[in-house]
């Protein structure tokens, strides 16, 4: 059972704005930053968003993250179809010596 | 470009060490702030931290394999290597490595993944 809890699943149509949720604790997403992974079938994940909102060179602004709180969101505006893939948000948290633990993804679906 | 290509034997038996390793190229892993890491994910599942290293300081590991689990850097040959003791059905996962930062859920960079099969 993952720490972070996200979605299992979400969709839209292509166009539409999409919003993932991933919600955490005071010891890693209150006191630290998040991360969100894209991830394809058979492939490894790929750096999406990093200290909450900032982009990697090469990721569309149609991507975008904030945090408050204990939670985080990741936003998807004009969803296109090579956007269906499987996304996982990520944080450290500061228990037993500080780990890195992930939320147990979000399927997006373009419908 | 930094690349990162895991590398060791393509099945475990039942109770074994499963040993991997991770080479670096291009530069060093000694150089930057960066910490190496490894993740795993079984087919059809999520992401696991398994644990992440630095070549001067601490190593952090998931609590939860900690018992089982060695990570370790050989600065000579530029790779950083994953030990499992005792593995069982369930330790069968694609593992990656990637490239991290201190006290930060952030891997830049991304090996292809080997699948490593736990089976008798």
């Amino acid at each position: 059972q993952s720490v972070l809890t996200q979605p299992p699943s979400a969709s839209g149509t292509p166009g539409q704005r999409v919003t993932i949720s991933c919600s955490g604790s005071y010891s890693n997403i209150g006191r630290n930053t998040v991360t969100w992974y894209q991830q394809f079938p058979g492939t490894a994940p790929k750096l999406l968003i990093y200290t909450n909102s900032q982009r990697p060179s090469g990721v569309p602004d149609r991507f975008s993250g904030s945090k408050s709180g204990a939670s985080a969101s990741l936003a998807i505006s004009g969803l296109q179809s090579e956007d269906e893939a499987e996304y996982y948000c990520a944080s450290w948290d500061d228990n037993l010596n500080g780990h890195v633990i992930f939320g147990g993804g979000t399927r997006l679906t373009v419908l | 470009q930094v690349q990162l290509q895991e590398s060791g034997p393509g099945l475990v038996k039942p109770s074994e060490t499963l040993s991997l390793i991770c080479t670096v190229s291009p530069g060093s892993i000694t150089s930057g702030p960066y910490y190496w890491g490894w993740i795993r994910q079984p087919p059809g599942k999520g992401l696991e931290w398994i644990g992440s290293v630095y070549y001067s300081g601490p190593v952090y590991y998931n609590p939860s394999l900690k018992s089982r689990v060695t990570i370790s850097l050989d600065m000579s040959k530029n790779y950083f290597s994953l030990r499992l003791n005792s593995v069982t059905a369930a330790d069968a996962a694609v593992y990656y490595c990637a490239r991290g930062q201190k006290n930060n859920s952030m891997f830049d960079y991304w090996g292809q993944g080997t699948l490593v099969p736990v089976s008798s």
